[in-house]
Parts: C-alpha cells; structure tokens; sequence
C-alpha cells in the first residue's frame, strides 16, 4: 500500500500570500486530518475530514481551511500569510479515526518571508 | 483546549539501561492515547493506541501502560538501543476525534 503523499515537501512565500497543500491519503482511509508543528511546539491540531465533511476543527484563525475531496485527498490553504505561520505541517490518514492509528506523510515544510 | 503534557523533555541513556517515559492528560471527554515515535527527518509512526483504563500494550522492547482515571500513560523501553533514539510524542484523542500532542520526549542512546 502506498502510504501518505504530500505535495509540495517544501515552499517559501512571502507575507500576504495564500498558500495549498496537498495530502493523499492511504487507499481506503477516508479520515484526514492536519497537524501544524513550530519550533518547541507540539504538533498543533488544525481540522480533521471525514467522507468530505469538517468534522472538528482546532483553535486557529479562519486564514487556515481545509477540504476534503470524494476520493479523500485533502487540501488546506492559508491566506494573507503571516511569519509566524512559517512551520512543518503534516497530514495524516486513518481508517478509524480517534481509535485507529495515524499514518502521517513527511510533511510540508512552509517558510513565510 | 487539552494540555497534554510529556516528561522529561529529553533523555540521554546508555545503550542497554532501560527507560520510561510520562504522558499525562486530562481525563475529561477522554476516548484513546496514542504513542507516536519520530525519527528525525521521518514520519511519526504508531507504536501503540489504548482506550480501556488499565490497558497494557507491548511491541518487541517497547511498552506501553495507559491509566484513565488518573490521566496519565506511561511508555518503557527495556534494553535501550541506538536505534530506538527518536522524538517520542504521546497525543490523547477526545470523543469529538480531536487530538491533542504532547511536545514528546527526545531519547538519545549512547552506544
């Protein structure tokens, strides 16, 4: 089984810009949820999808959204960049989600100049 | 918000001692703890998901022991190789599907 793909692996913006970021999930998986990780910061919870739908979503500004697509790939995009937003972000699949394991991709790393 | 919190927040051992680490977290809406381990320049990856207080879990040297009521799981590995130095990360998964990370335990063992 391929595992969890994320495109791009690495970008540089400069403040005010928007960005995407794509997660493919592993087949069958139809959870996918987002992790924002800074220096010294635990991985930070941003939104979790099921079957297309936000189920839950963490405490950061409206400029973070998200979508889910029917065949479970995911996006999130940023808008109006800021320097703080600079960090990896990771996404993770999952048959089951809050039970099941969390089959993370090798991230995207964002740097906000 | 949930504050999970991880201790210490790095170790160093020597190869063959033994160690554990702490995750505690509230308890309130708790539904599962996961132990991730994440190798610099890798992914996180499972080792161990528990839900029932009580729960004890164990894959090769490593271990895993959870406590609801109180809050707090804690992770052992026996015989502690170089290979097993990585970032350790605990997260606690309410019943809403939220989960929330610990700032993980960094191990380095010293051959």
């Amino acid at each position: 089984k391929a595992g969890v793909t994320q495109t791009p692996r690495y970008l540089i913006k400069t403040r005010g810009q928007q960005v995407t970021l794509s997660c493919s999930p592993i087949s069958g998986h139809r959870s996918v949820s987002w992790y924002q990780q800074t220096p010294g910061q635990g991985l930070q919870f941003l939104f979790e999808y099921f079957s297309e739908t936000q189920r839950n979503k963490g405490n950061f500004p409206g400029r973070f959204s998200g979508r889910q697509f029917s065949n479970s790939r995911s996006e999130m995009n940023v808008s109006t960049l800021e320097l703080g937003d600079s960090a990896l972000y990771l996404c993770a699949s999952s048959e089951k989600p809050a039970a099941g394991e969390l089959f993370f991709g090798e991230g995207s790393r964002l740097t906000v100049l | 918000i949930l504050n999970v919190e991880q201790s210490p927040q790095s170790l160093h051992v020597q190869e063959g001692d033994s160690t554990n680490f702490t995750c505690s977290f509230p308890s309130s809406n708790f539904y599962a703890l996961h132990w991730y381990r994440w190798e610099t320049a890798k992914s996180p990856e499972a080792l161990f998901v528990m839900t029932l207080n009580g729960d004890e879990k164990k894959k090769g040297r490593i271990s895993a022991t959870l406590n609801t009521k109180e809050g707090y799981s804690y992770l052992y590995i026996k015989g502690s190789q170089p290979e097993d130095s990585a970032t350790y990360l605990c997260a606690s998964a309410n019943t809403g599907n939220q989960f929330y990370f610990g700032t993980g335990t960094s191990l380095t063992v010293i051959p």
